[in-house]
């Protein structure tokens, strides 16, 4: 059965550079949800969508913006990295139909230097 | 509100039981559970709702106690497999709030 695709699966940045971060749902999902997770921690969410509109907003730093396309693949982009930035990013989605099963994506793993 | 996870960590022979637990301060409608291994993305196990209905795992249960606020998630005779760390959602069709997780380790 067809997953959630994140890329890319590893990203190296320096601090203060911008990074672009990309999710596809699984198929006939329309909700997506943004986790950070960062090392020993548990997820954290940032933010997600519905029908290409935000419908929830967690601790997302002002730094970091996000939307959905009309194909509903999401991304999410972080400007002025910090080394506190650096953690996995995991992107989840849903379908209206089955709105509680939330199915995870492989993750990004996010390291700025 | 973060739900709260016990124990916090636990060891186990291949073939003993586990209980984990979590717990919340305010009313939950659905319970979610995942296990999640070093590195990699959390794997749905279970869902439970508010009303009795429960989707998951064939060798994986769990229960929902809706009056007290709390779920269990019940591995019996565990494999080597069952290594990782066990987190508990709450948040029903919205984003979840995890609990800080259950570190599981079954050694042979």
């Amino acid at each position: 059965a067809a997953g959630v695709i994140q890329s890319p699966r590893h990203l190296i940045k320096e601090k203060r550079e911008t990074a672009t971060l990309k999710c596809y749902p699984i198929p006939r999902h329309d909700t997506v949800y943004w986790y950070q997770q960062g090392p020993g921690q548990d997820p954290q969410f940032l933010i997600s969508f519905y029908e290409k509109m935000q419908s929830d907003k967690g601790s997302i730093p002002d730094r970091f913006s996000a939307q959905q396309f009309s194909d509903y693949h999401s991304e999410l982009n972080m400007s002025s990295l910090e080394l506190g930035d650096s953690a996995l990013y995991f992107c989840a989605s849903s379908s209206r139909e089955d709105p509680y099963e939330q199915y995870f994506g492989p993750g990004t793993r996010l390291t700025v230097t | 509100q973060q739900p709260v996870q016990s124990p916090q960590a636990v060891i186990l022979r291949e073939g003993e039981d586990a209980v984990i637990n979590c717990s919340s301060s305010k009313a939950l409608y659905s319970v979610h559970w995942y296990r999640q291994k070093h590195g990699e993305a959390p794997v749905f196990l279970m869902i439970l709702l508010k009303g009795g209905e429960q989707k998951g795992h064939e060798k994986i249960s769990a229960s929902f106690n809706e009056k007290k606020q709390q779920s269990s998630l019940y591995l019996t005779a565990s494999q080597l497999s069952y290594s990782g760390t066990y987190f508990c959602g709450t948040g029903g069709n919205t984003p979840l709030v995890f609990g800080k997780g259950t570190r599981l380790s079954v050694i042979a």
